[in-house]
Order: C-alpha cells, then structure tokens, then sequence
C-alpha cells in the first residue's frame, strides 16, 4: 500500500540549511514532488523529481532521491524566517493521476 | 501559468444548510480536479477524483450523497457539502490538472475553510 512519512518538526536558524526527509513505499513512484504550505493557504508546488533521477537542483532548493532506500530529502539553502511552513513531500505511482501525501513537516526559522 | 481560484475562502453556516464551493482552472484546462480535505495539523486527505464530463470517484469512506462534486466543464468543478454538520468542519482544498509537462502535475487552490455551527 502506500504509505508517506514525515517527521513532525524541524527548526533551524536563519542562514542555516535545512534538511527535510520522507519516506515512501511504493516503489511504483513516478514522480515525487514537495509542496510548501504556509498557514490558512493552499499548497504551492517547489519541484518535483522524476523517479529515475537521483538529484535535482533549482536555485535553493536540492532533491536528493535515494529510490532503493524509498527516501527523499528536500534541503534549502541560506533558510530565511520567509521559509517557515508546513512541507509535504508526495508521490505519484504509475498512470495514476493522484498524489498521496506525507504527514507533512512543520519548518520553523528561528532569528 | 497555471492558477487556480478556489471560492469562497472562508464560509461559516448553519448547521443542516449546504454550503457549495467552487474550483476554476484559469488559464488551463482541467480534465481532472482532485478535492482534499485537510484537518488543523493533519495531511491532505484526498475525497474524490473528478474528471470533466463524469461521475466522480470518491475515495473508501466519504459519503459520496453528502459530498456532492460536479465537473461539468473543463474549467470549473464544485463541492456541495449537503447538510452539514459541525463535524464537517475543515478546511477543503481543491487541485487541478494537468497543468503540462510531466512532471509539473496538479496546481492547488487556495482553500476554503468551513465552520459550521
């Protein structure tokens, strides 16, 4: 079945890197994406990584997919108070059009 | 690109009314808009996966005669929650696509967040 877990919390200082796991496992995953939510508001998309990838980096943010362990990591650079959210990594399998999300992991940026 | 405007934002009502919210792709069009239901601190939990022009899917165990979706277009699809109930209480998102591109998937509204009292 599928299954996507996060951990809770994570608190950096600004101007530090932050490091964010997932765990999956379907290792049918086509695509896996992270989603940024700030507080009352939808979720926005940041990147997505192809299954058969094992980087991908775009400005701050890095993808690392590790598809034999079924983990995923995003790690965003210079973290700034602007980045605390919620993060949800996700995963689509196969031709299907749905995601399944993680738990989702609560970023606080402290000064 | 690719915005979608998700109607009201907020909405509280009485209970035993029905509350309908909108889904628009704005620039694109949707064959499939997804609606999720999120509660304080939670995941998304996915409802029903709509396509354009027939009946939704709905997902094990959402009602599907209480939650009402229609995709009668390829640019608006709406949740009609019938009846509701204090526990019906949550915030509802609604996602769109595909938006091109393999990868890009689906583009998220804002959400609307139900009170009902």
């Amino acid at each position: 079945g599928e299954d996507v877990e996060q951990s809770l919390f994570l608190s950096v200082r600004e101007g530090d890197s932050s490091v964010i796991n997932c765990t999956y496992t379907d290792s049918s995953s086509t695509y896996l994406y992270w989603y940024k939510q700030e507080p009352g508001a939808g979720l926005q998309l940041l990147t997505y990584i192809f299954s058969n990838m094992d980087m991908k980096q775009d400005q701050r943010l890095t993808v690392l997919l590790n598809k034999k362990d079924k983990h995923l990591s995003l790690r965003i650079a210079d973290t700034q108070t602007g980045d605390s959210a919620i993060y949800f990594c996700a995963e689509r399998t196969g031709t299907a059009s749905k995601l399944t999300f993680g738990t989702g992991t609560r970023l606080q940026v402290t000064l | 690109g690719a915005v979608v405007s998700q109607h009201p934002s907020w909405v509280i009502c009485k209970s035993g009314t029905s509350v309908k919210i909108e889904c628009r792709s704005l620039d694109f069009q949707a064959t499939t808009m997804f609606w999720y239901r999120q509660f304080p601190k939670q995941s998304l939990m996915l409802m029903a996966t709509s396509n354009e022009g027939s009946k939704a899917t709905y997902e094990q165990g959402v009602e599907k005669d209480k939650f009402l979706i229609n995709h009668a277009s390829l640019t608006l699809s709406t949740l009609t929650v019938t009846s509701a109930h204090p526990e019906d209480s949550s915030f509802y998102i609604c996602s769109a696509g595909p938006t091109g591109g393999g990868g890009y998937g689906y583009t998220f509204g804002s959400g609307t967040r139900l009170t009902v009292v």
